[in-house]
């Protein structure tokens, strides 16, 4: 069950887009469209963005997108906001019936 | 209003036990599987492990496993997770998620967390 790989940091303007990438291997990412992006602000629960790579929860902006091609799965953020300025996990569901996250990465809006 | 509420959080010594539970209201718990997750101090979230809707089939991650036990009770709406041979990397909080509706995945909802320091 080892971590899925994301970028450390991204950082964007406001009005910008962003892309963080997650990746995985066959047995994860690559073996099912399972993926999901979670928000996290320190002391906070993880809030739920999108699921099923590209699928978002109610309440939660257009500007969220997502996408997944080969073991590498993305989220996507346009028009950021400061607003946006958070860390952000990725998961997957794996070949061995458990679930593991990414590694995080901290989006600095500039 | 969907919640879940956690209780059952302290202090342990190494090798200690302890049980977390996860009172749900506002849905209907016996339909959901729900998660726990841990977040460790200064670190991201760590998959802990989830339960079915009845009950009857449990997943956890390999760092737990053998040593961490989730449970329901539908009748009472509440999920337990008993914790044993606790050790210092379990120190966390723990937070139970509820599984999608009709998709894989979770953590549309969360309870507040519980904090469980294993320390001497």
């Amino acid at each position: 069950q080892s971590a899925l790989t994301q970028p450390a940091s991204v950082s964007g303007s406001p009005g910008q887009s962003i892309t963080i990438s997650c990746t995985g291997t066959s047995s994860d990412v690559g073996g099912y469209n399972f993926v999901s992006w979670y928000q996290h602000h320190p002391g906070k629960a993880p809030k739920l963005v999108l699921y099923d790579v590209n699928e978002r929860p109610s309440g939660i902006s257009y500007r969220f997108s997502g996408s997944k091609s080969g073991n590498t799965a993305s989220l996507t953020i346009s028009g950021l906001l400061a607003e946006d300025e958070a860390d952000y996990y990725c998961s997957s569901y794996t070949s061995s019936n458990t679930w593991v996250f990414g590694g995080g990465t901290s989006l600095t809006v500039l | 209003e969907v919640q879940l509420v956690e209780s059952g959080g302290g202090l342990v010594q190494p090798g200690g036990s302890l049980r977390l539970s996860c009172e749900a209201s506002g849905f209907p718990f016996s339909s959901y599987w729900i998660h726990w997750v841990r977040l460790a101090p200064g670190k991201g979230p760590a998959w802990v492990g989830c339960i079915n809707t009845d009950g009857s089939s449990t997943s956890y991650a390999d760092s737990v496993q053998g040593r961490f036990t989730i449970s329901r009770d539908n009748a009472k709406n509440t999920l337990y997770l008993q914790m044993n041979s606790l050790r210092a990397g379990d120190t966390a909080v723990y937070y139970c998620g509820r599984g999608l509706a009709v998709v894989a995945g979770f953590g549309d909802y969360w309870g507040q967390g519980a904090l469980v320091t294993v320390s001497s």
